[in-house]
């Protein structure tokens, strides 16, 4: 599985909007780029995903580079009930076929805390 | 629409004896997915089923771990004669039918493994 980067941790204050990196240089074209967040003593829950073009939903935004090697998921105002392990993770495509497309790959994700 | 569906949310088993955990996915999806998130350290996946098939199993541990799907009812995973090591939350997702790159996983909140 094509590998993430992602920083240990982050910080942001109430409010204000965190970008969070994920770096994946050796993502192949039929990758889907994916965030899942999980907050304390709860399963992991989606935020949003994207293949190419920059993505917007209720939760976030995903802003992919054009080589799509890093991306940069965006809270617009975060908020306490932000704070969680944000996880970039890469997933097959069903037409690559095999069986990978399945399972996620987490890895150590990003610790955010926000601060009231 | 009910979401992903897991008991017991919190089990606790003796050294040696059996520990079944029950998944009920989404209404309408045919695909489940095992993690698992040993104490301090991230989620890592175990096993993914569709109805009455096991398609990657390729984080099964080797012995006393089995997981079924079946036609009718949940999917259940089974530990047979636990062992300390197995104490973790245990996190089951599912997916609607086409499990791809594009799709997302909806997590239940995971069911709890103490053993004593």
């Amino acid at each position: 599985d094509a590998k993430t980067t992602q920083p240990n941790s982050m910080e942001s204050n109430e409010e204000e909007p965190v970008h969070l990196p994920c770096n994946h240089s050796t993502i192949s074209g039929t990758d889907y780029i994916h965030w899942y967040r999980q907050l304390p003593s709860q399963g992991p829950e989606y935020v949003i995903h994207g293949l190419t073009s920059n993505v917007n939903n209720r939760m976030a935004s995903l802003a992919i580079a054009e080589d799509r090697k890093s991306s940069t998921l965006i809270l617009h105002r975060a908020t306490l009930r932000d704070a969680a392990v944000y996880y970039c993770i890469l997933r097959g495509s069903t037409n690559a076929g095999g069986t990978s497309y399945g399972k996620l790959t987490f890895g150590q994700g990003t610790i955010l805390t926000v601060h009231p | 629409n009910a979401g992903v569906m897991q008991n017991p949310r919190h089990l606790v088993r003796r050294r040696g004896q059996e520990a079944r955990l029950r998944c009920s996915p989404m209404k309408g999806h045919s695909h489940v997915y095992w993690y698992r998130q040993l104490p301090e350290e991230g989620l890592k996946f175990m096993v993914y089923l569709q109805k009455e098939n096991i398609i990657d199993e390729s984080g099964m541990p080797k012995e006393r771990f089995s997981a079924e799907f079946p036609k009718e009812g949940p999917s259940i995973l089974r530990i047979q004669q636990v062992v300390r090591g197995d104490s973790a939350a245990y996190f089951c997702a599912s997916s609607p039918l086409l499990a791809g790159g594009g799709n997302e996983q909806f997590f239940g909140p995971g069911t709890r493994l103490t053993v004593l």
